[in-house]
């Protein structure tokens, strides 16, 4: 079955580390999201790509970045850790927008 | 600038009753409109979609209704059961991109 994981499930780092969140997909989605949630903002879009060299910003995108070299991946990387983005995030992937999201079941990050 | 809201961070409701969930639009730009239930330690999952075209889309126990005049979008739930409980996201996209912007999340909690 086409899924989408995330990893690691948990992960605790040190304020000033570079940390990267992995997510991958089989289920051949041009369309990959990468959102945090936080108590009292909901979901907030990090970054996205509509497809294989494409990346984009989105609401809060300080400090992170990503990459796409092949459809099935969108690893987010935090340059340099700071306690702000101590929070849970969550990959996705579409077809389009009409099919809604497959959410990735999370990775909780603390930065200490 | 919070282009979604929902202003009710939480509601409990009867098992029974009818559970309606409120959300707010500020983008007249937004023309296609989702709603997102969360359990605890997983990823959201989609619900139910509606497109401005329509005022209304059901799908069994769930109904979303859209007042584009109001800017204003419910979910209503008949008869709310105690597995509906989770946090419910409402999200919404323009007609020229495939990202989501959600709100806020109302916390729904139904109780014998």
């Amino acid at each position: 079955d086409a899924e989408i994981t995330q990893s690691p499930r948990h992960k605790i780092t040190e304020t000033g580390r570079q940390v990267t969140l992995a997510c991958h997909q089989t289920w051949n989605h041009n369309n990959m999201f990468w959102y945090r949630q936080d108590l009292g903002h909901g979901l907030r879009l990090i970054h996205y790509s509509y497809g294989v060299q494409d990346t984009n910003k989105g609401e809060v995108s300080d400090g992170y970045s990503v990459s796409r070299s092949n459809t099935e991946d969108l690893p987010l990387t935090l340059e340099s850790a700071a306690s702000s983005q101590t929070s849970v995030y969550f990959c996705a992937s579409s077809v389009d927008r009409s099919y809604g999201y497959t959410f990735g079941s999370g990775t909780r990050l603390t930065v200490v | 600038d919070q282009q979604v809201k929902q202003n009710s961070p939480s509601l409990s409701v009867q098992e029974g009753r009818i559970s309606i969930l409120n959300c707010d639009y500020t983008n007249s730009m937004f023309d296609y409109f989702l709603w997102y239930k969360k359990y605890p330690a997983e990823g959201p999952t989609f619900l139910i979609s509606i497109s401005s075209i329509k005022d209304k889309n059901e799908d069994g126990r769930f109904t979303v209704f859209l007042n584009k005049s109001a800017k204003h979008l419910s979910l209503h739930i008949v008869p709310s059961q105690p597995g509906d409980s989770a946090v419910y996201f409402c999200a919404a996209s323009g007609w020229d991109t495939d990202k989501l912007i959600f709100g806020t999340g109302t916390r729904l909690q139904v109780f014998p």
